[in-house]
């Protein structure tokens, strides 16, 4: 079957401007995480819905970061006021309810000029 | 990932076995994971192993477990070029919801 997917995959943006980023999850899992992977780095965990509702946001650096999954599906990262720290690729991965197993999607490379 | 430690670098030849180690702190972790992730790809998930395991083998996979040291071991066995990745060892936390923590990644070199 099809497994997560994020567009787009590469972004560039000028500093200070607002970008989304979309994950697909598996279909049927409930769970959704976002992690952000800078250079020469593992991930680092963002946020993890449970169904439509943020239950841990504890990873977002700060308030430019907000992400959404308002059907329980579809999640949208939103990143407002970019600065070139933000960039790096972020991750998303979806688990079914039990969470033990997550998949990763291939990411997205965001570049902040 | 301050808490999950690995080394940077193994480069071995095709056909030995490959054991990739990895270090964490928190004692309160219940799983530990190994992620592969390919050039310009995403985290491809090779193995898991509960708190309570000390072995776990899938395949050309064993995992080790020394909780009592918090040392996790992955071992590939009659590694190819194909296995050439960064390997990541990850903990999870919770009994539901794993909030993974994940080292900085062991790049796996396999020369022909």
């Amino acid at each position: 079957g099809a497994g997560v997917s994020q567009t787009p995959s590469n972004k560039v943006t000028e500093k200070g401007k607002y970008v989304e980023l979309r994950c697909d999850p598996i279909s049927g899992h409930t769970a959704l995480y976002w992690y952000r992977q800078s250079l020469g780095q593992g991930p680092e965990f963002l946020i993890y819905f449970q169904g439509t509702g943020a239950a841990d946001d504890s990873g977002l650096p700060n308030d430019r970061f907000f992400a959404v999954r308002p059907e329980g599906s579809v999640s949208t990262l939103k990143i407002q006021r970019t600065e070139r720290g933000d960039s790096a690729v972020y991750l998303c991965a979806s688990s079914l309810t039990s969470g033990r197993e997550q998949y990763f999607g291939p990411g997205t490379r965001l570049t902040v000029t | 990932g301050e808490d999950v430690e690995q080394s940077l670098f193994l480069s071995v030849r095709e056909g030995d076995s490959s054991v990739i180690n990895c270090t964490y702190t928190d004692s309160s972790s219940t799983y530990l994971y190994w992620y592969k992730q390919e050039p310009g790809a995403g985290l491809q998930l090779l193995t898991y192993i509960f708190s309570n395991m000390d072995m776990k083998q899938d395949q050309r996979l064993t995992v080790l477990l020394n909780k009592k040291d918090k040392h996790l071991s992955l071992r590939i066995a009659d590694t190819q070029t194909g296995d050439s990745a960064i390997y990541f060892c990850a903990r999870g936390k919770n009994t539901g919801f794993q909030k993974l923590v994940f080292g900085t990644g062991t790049r796996l070199l396999v020369s022909p």
